[in-house]
């Protein structure tokens, strides 16, 4: 069965470093997500991406955060400079056709826990 | 008022008893439901998705009501794998776009 995933499982990084977050979605999936979620909190929805560009996103996705599909498999979440407060569970997303739909699955990955410290 | 709101529970119950989680949603622009499930430090599974007539897959059925913006989750004869946290999630409306909105989710806990 075609999953999501995502490297690395957990990365450690210092206060003010550069994180690159890893994803492969299902082949043959057009939209693409990320969300996070802080320890004991609820997920958050920071970002959608279709055709090599962002659809929709949140305000949590500020300046420090970027998205790019350096290639036709890897989506990739870029936070800038760390902070402390960026330290959560970092799950991608695919699904086959936009969101909106009822019919239509978002599939997640396992998750990145990132820790900064 | 949260934008989804769930009571995080925990619910404990014993196997094959029934039991419902409700969510309630603040913007009445919303269009999609779903039911997320969610194991400890895993990533979110769809349960499933949420019809205006309401919809049943197997033990699992789910209610909208849009008058009163919320929906259900009925659990029968549950399991002690049905145990996880179940997530409400709502497309909501903002600024013009739909953004996925997740609840905090509610706790089951099915015991022997």
């Amino acid at each position: 069965e075609p999953e999501v995933t995502q490297t690395p499982s957990h990365q450690v990084t210092q206060m003010g470093q550069e994180v690159i977050l890893r994803c492969v979605p299902i082949s043959n999936h057009l939209y693409f997500y990320w969300y996070r979620q802080i320890l004991g909190q609820k997920v958050e929805f920071l970002v959608s991406f279709y055709n090599n560009e962002i659809s929709e996103k949140s305000e949590i996705f500020d300046d420090q955060f970027s998205v790019e599909r350096p290639d036709g498999s890897n989506f990739t979440l870029k936070i800038r400079s760390t902070k402390l407060e960026d330290s959560a569970m970092y799950f991608c997303a695919s699904s086959e056709a936009l969101t909106l739909s009822i019919s239509n699955e978002q599939f997640f990955g396992p998750g990145t826990r990132l820790t900064v410290l | 008022r949260k934008e989804v709101e769930q009571d995080p529970g925990p619910f404990n119950v014993p196997e094959g008893a029934t039991v419902a989680f409700n969510c309630t949603y603040s913007n009445s622009a919303s269009q999609s439901f779903f039911w997320y499930r969610q194991d400890c430090r895993k990533e979110p599974k769809l349960l499933m998705s949420v019809y205006s007539s309401g919809n049943e897959d197997g033990r699992f059925t789910a209610q909208l009501n849009r008058a009163s913006q919320y929906i259900s989750l009925l659990i029968r004869d549950s399991k002690l794998s049905d145990s996880a946290t179940y997530l409400c999630v709502v497309n909501i409306i903002r600024g013009g776009s739909y953004i996925p909105t997740f609840g905090r989710g509610t706790s089951l806990i099915v015991h022997p």
